[in-house]
């Protein structure tokens, strides 16, 4: 069954530096998201992409974030400054049309 | 307002029982979706049900079935004959609008722990 996966699985860095999330959503889904979950708390939205373009963010998508399709297959997140507080799981999830399918997430650590 | 609310933070069930865990919703959006989520400790997000506003019948997938109530804005989580394998954290998501591609905004959670 086809599945969204990401890497690396656990990304530690320093506070100031910059990170780039990796995913590969499924392969014939044309929405694709990225969500946060700070430890114990609820998931939220960070933003949606669709052919090609942001359709979508959070107020918790600032400057500091960007989202990119590279290729035919990846869908990568970048945090260009990290701070101590972006420290949390960070999943990918891809659909078509409706449901949603998430990724195993990126765990981020932020010292 | 929270839009979904997921008012048990914890919940216990025997092997092999029933449980029911609750979700209400807030939209003025007449289309939408219900979805829940499972979350093990692994910590993997797994989709487990889908049910959308206009759907006439409630949805079931294996042992899980939504009991929606629209009227009453619910839309709770039946797990019949439940296993150690349910065990999980449990969150209860909703799309507004008709657009695909819309965002899920996501519960608080309930964590459902089921005992041997």
């Amino acid at each position: 069954e086809p599945e969204v996966t990401q890497t690396p699985s656990h990304q530690v860095t320093q506070m100031g530096q910059e990170v780039i999330l990796r995913c590969v959503p499924i392969s014939n889904h044309l929405y694709f998201y990225w969500y946060r979950q700070i430890l114990g708390q609820k998931v939220e939205f960070l933003v949606s992409f669709y052919n090609n373009e942001i359709s979508e963010k959070s107020e918790i998508f600032d400057d500091q974030f960007s989202v990119e399709r590279p290729d035919g297959s990846n869908f990568t997140l970048k945090i260009r400054s990290t701070k101590l507080e972006d420290s949390a799981m960070y999943f990918c999830a891809s659909s078509e049309p409706d449901t949603q399918y998430f990724g195993p997430g990126t765990r981020l650590t932020v010292l | 307002a929270q839009k979904i609310t997921q008012t048990q933070p914890g919940m216990f069930v025997q092997e092999k029982e029933a449980v029911t865990l609750d979700c209400t919703y807030d939209t003025s959006d007449p289309s939408y979706g219900l979805f829940w989520y499972k979350q093990p400790s692994s910590g993997e997000m797994i989709f487990l049900i889908y049910q959308g506003s206009y759907d006439q019948q409630n949805a079931t997938e294996g042992r899980y079935s939504l009991n929606f109530q629209k009227a009453r804005k619910s839309a709770n989580l039946v797990i019949s004959a439940s296993q150690l394998g349910d065990s999980a954290m449990y969150f209860c998501a909703m799309r507004e609008g008709k657009n695909q591609g819309g965002k899920l905004i996501f519960g608080q959670g309930t964590e459902l722990s089921v005992k041997p």
